[in-house]
């Protein structure tokens, strides 16, 4: 079974900064896609950003970036610029190419001071 | 954009009671995937439709079932209610296959059992 870890259970950064949250994962597979999602305090599960392990290329969404690193299994997300409404829960999760349901990890929330 | 909606969005129910939650995909999407969240904890998947055909079953307690139907809309109907099944119960859909995997997740039904 997969298994998605998200070592920072809280983080804070300063509005105008740049922010980057892990995670790792681990699986048996080769050909796989793994998400970013943002849950602010509404608890609206909202899409970030996407990437598809068979693709090098880092993802990139506005001001979102990801750091794939495929032999490592770790998936970064880098916020820049961030802005109060990135304020939320930020999760990772995991789906495999033939299967259907997303892994998630324990997530991390994401505080942006003014 | 049409996102996918979720009827109702807040319900509160006795132990013993029934509860039947309702998702709406987006439209021309067919595989629509039900996922439970507890206060302070990840989504966890429940189960996933295709075509209106089971195609995954997760963590799903035995007094639940669902089903999806010719329009593709979905009904997840929950039996002998428990305390335990308070929680935010998430619908999500995606795209026909062949296209996109991404789930797009609708606003969330908060069930609470007194």
């Amino acid at each position: 079974a997969q298994t998605v870890t998200q070592s920072q259970p809280e983080m804070s950064v300063q509005e105008a900064e740049t922010v980057t949250l892990s995670c790792t994962y681990d699986t048996s597979e080769n050909n796989y896609y793994l998400f970013w999602y943002k849950q602010p305090p509404s608890r609206q599960m909202i899409l970030v950003i996407r990437q598809e392990a068979y693709k090098q290329q880092n993802a990139t969404e506005n001001r979102f970036s990801v750091n794939f690193q495929k032999a490592a299994k770790s998936f970064s997300l880098k916020i820049s610029d961030s802005q109060l409404g990135d304020t939320a829960m930020y999760f990772c999760a995991f789906l495999e190419t033939s299967g259907s349901r997303l892994t998630f990890g324990e997530g991390t929330q994401l505080t942006v001071n003014p | 954009a049409a996102g996918v909606i979720q009827s109702p969005r807040h319900l509160i129910k006795e132990k013993r009671e029934t509860a039947t939650l309702k998702c709406y995909p987006i439209p021309r999407h067919d595989t629509v995937y039900w996922y439970q969240q507890g206060p302070g904890q990840d989504p966890q998947f429940l189960i996933s439709f295709y075509e209106k055909m089971q195609s995954d079953k997760g963590s799903i307690p035995d007094r639940f079932s669902a089903q999806q139907f010719s329009d593709y809309h979905s009904e997840l109907n929950m039996s002998s209610l428990e305390l335990g099944d308070s929680a935010l119960y998430f619908c999500a859909s995606s795209a026909p296959k062949g296209q996109s995997k991404t789930q797009y997740f609708g606003p969330g039904t908060r069930l609470l059992v007194l």
